[in-house]
């Protein structure tokens, strides 16, 4: 497709259980970042991937959070033992270059996680 | 580390008026970008408009543009001839060139009155 794909589109669950929310980056978009946000709050970094690069990872809230991007290309966000403060909408952004570079960051639709 | 502030919580402009939104910002870097991005209802973050801070001039595009005051580390943007599209949430964003994750303000809601 040509933008940000993000799936599932709203996902809600159970406290404890674990989710997986997957995203699909832009085509030739090197750099992949993770963002959350809570309800009427701005976004909260997460994670970023870029290339080959180990992530920064300095944005993940527990240890409870964890991703990874296979391939350079599609990445998943696993959230572990879920927690009510766990919901959220969970946005992924692609762009062509990481560090150093002005390209702006593309975003995908966003998947909207309910703890029950 | 950077931070950027939005107080004003919402604003409301007329159909085919003029709008200024605010945002202040604070960083140690030399280096750095500022963005503009407008949520709707549907989620999605659309990029409006973006300024690199080495550049003196005010970035536009088309009915959007920016006040960039580098020694006040203010960033407003100015939305004219006010759209009913405009109507959304409306976050300012920036980025250090060291680190490319963007740090965002809480964001302010625009409605547009017809």
């Amino acid at each position: 497709g040509a933008g940000v794909s993000q799936s599932p589109s709203n996902k809600v669950t159970e406290k404890g259980k674990d989710v997986e929310l997957r995203c699909d980056p832009i085509s030739g978009h090197t750099a992949l970042y993770w963002y959350r946000q809570s309800l009427g709050q701005g976004l909260e970094f997460l994670i970023y991937f870029q290339g080959n690069s180990a992530p920064d990872k300095s944005g993940l809230p527990s240890d409870r959070f964890s991703a990874e991007r296979t391939g350079g290309s599609v990445s998943t966000l696993t959230i572990q033992r879920t927690q009510q403060e766990d919901s959220a909408v969970y946005l992924c952004a692609s762009s062509l270059k990481g560090v150093g570079s002005n390209q702006p960051q593309h975003f995908g639709d966003g998947t909207r996680l309910s703890i029950l | 580390a950077q931070t950027v502030t939005q107080s004003q919580p919402e604003m409301s402009v007329q159909e085919a008026e003029t709008v200024t939104l605010s945002c202040t910002y604070d960083t140690s870097e030399s280096d750095y970008y500022l963005f503009w991005y407008k949520q709707p209802p549907s989620r999605q973050m659309i990029l409006v408009i973006r300024q690199e801070a080495y550049k003196q001039q005010n970035a536009t595009e088309n009915r959007f543009s920016v006040n960039f005051q580098k020694a006040a580390k203010s960033f407003s943007l100015k939305i004219s001839d006010s759209q009913l599209g405009d109507a959304a949430m409306y976050f300012c964003a920036c980025r250090t060139g060291a680190n490319s994750k963007l740090t965002f303000g809480k964001g302010i809601t625009l409605s547009v009155r017809p």
